[in-house]
């Protein structure tokens, strides 16, 4: 069964950093593209990053861009989201999910973790 | 960026209805869109992708159309379980961007 499970969320203050962890199991995580997305209390879904399988290729959405890094371990099958310069609008529930990729369909989040909430308070 | 464009926001309907949400790309995407459910308080989950296919273990009541820029979901007899906000997603490239999401109600 593939299981997804982030921890590392809490309070943090206006400006700190907080590093998010994704632990996967039940599938080959190595072989999968790996996302976070995150969603703010009572909105949408917004993605935030995007790693390859081998970390050799990495995406940010503008909103994180040069606050937000995203990297993975294999060995430890992992997912990581360093985040700093936290904002009271970085505050939401973050989910990792696993991506699966074919040419013919493209890259979609097939499975999300619980999510993790993080409060950034002044 | 391309946009992913919603409509309607929000919508009710009686059980049984056919409902249909559109979601619009402000460029030609091929088929590489999802649709994700996500009931109150519960995690996101994959409904279809390649705009038309049907995930494993999805209530063929279920479908999706659409290429290029328009794309729809059609719940084909509306469920109380079904209610829930949906959302497409584009898959081709970074940013993979959500639509705002669709909130569909029980009448």
């Amino acid at each position: 069964e593939v299981q997804l499970v982030e921890s590392g969320g809490g309070l943090v203050q206006l400006g700190g950093s907080l590093r998010l962890s994704c632990a996967g199991s039940g599938f080959s995580f190595r072989t999968y593209e790996m996302n976070w997305v995150r969603q703010a209390p009572g909105k949408g879904l917004e993605w935030l990053s995007f790693i390859s399988s081998s970390g050799s290729a990495i995406y940010y959405a503008d909103s994180v861009k040069g606050r937000f890094t995203i990297s993975r371990d294999n060995a430890r099958n992992s997912v990581y989201l360093q985040m700093n310069s936290l904002r009271a609008g970085d505050t939401a529930i973050y989910y990792c999910a696993r991506v699966t990729y074919d040419i013919l369909t493209g890259y979609y989040p097939d499975y999300w973790g619980q999510g993790t909430l993080v409060t950034v308070s002044s | 960026d391309i946009q992913m464009t919603q409509s309607p926001s929000s919508l009710s309907a009686s059980v049984g209805d056919r409902v249909t949400i559109t979601c619009r790309a402000s460029q030609d995407i091929f088929n590489y869109l999802a649709w994700y459910q996500q009931k109150p308080g519960k995690v996101p989950k994959l409904l279809i992708y390649a705009a038309s296919t049907l995930q494993s273990g999805v209530p063929s009541r279920f479908s999706g159309s659409g290429s290029e820029t328009d794309f729809t979901l059609t719940i084909s007899s509306l469920q109380p379980e079904d209610v829930a906000t949906y959302y497409c997603q584009k898959c081709n490239s970074a940013p993979w961007t959500f639509g705002q999401g669709t909130k569909v109600e029980i009448k």
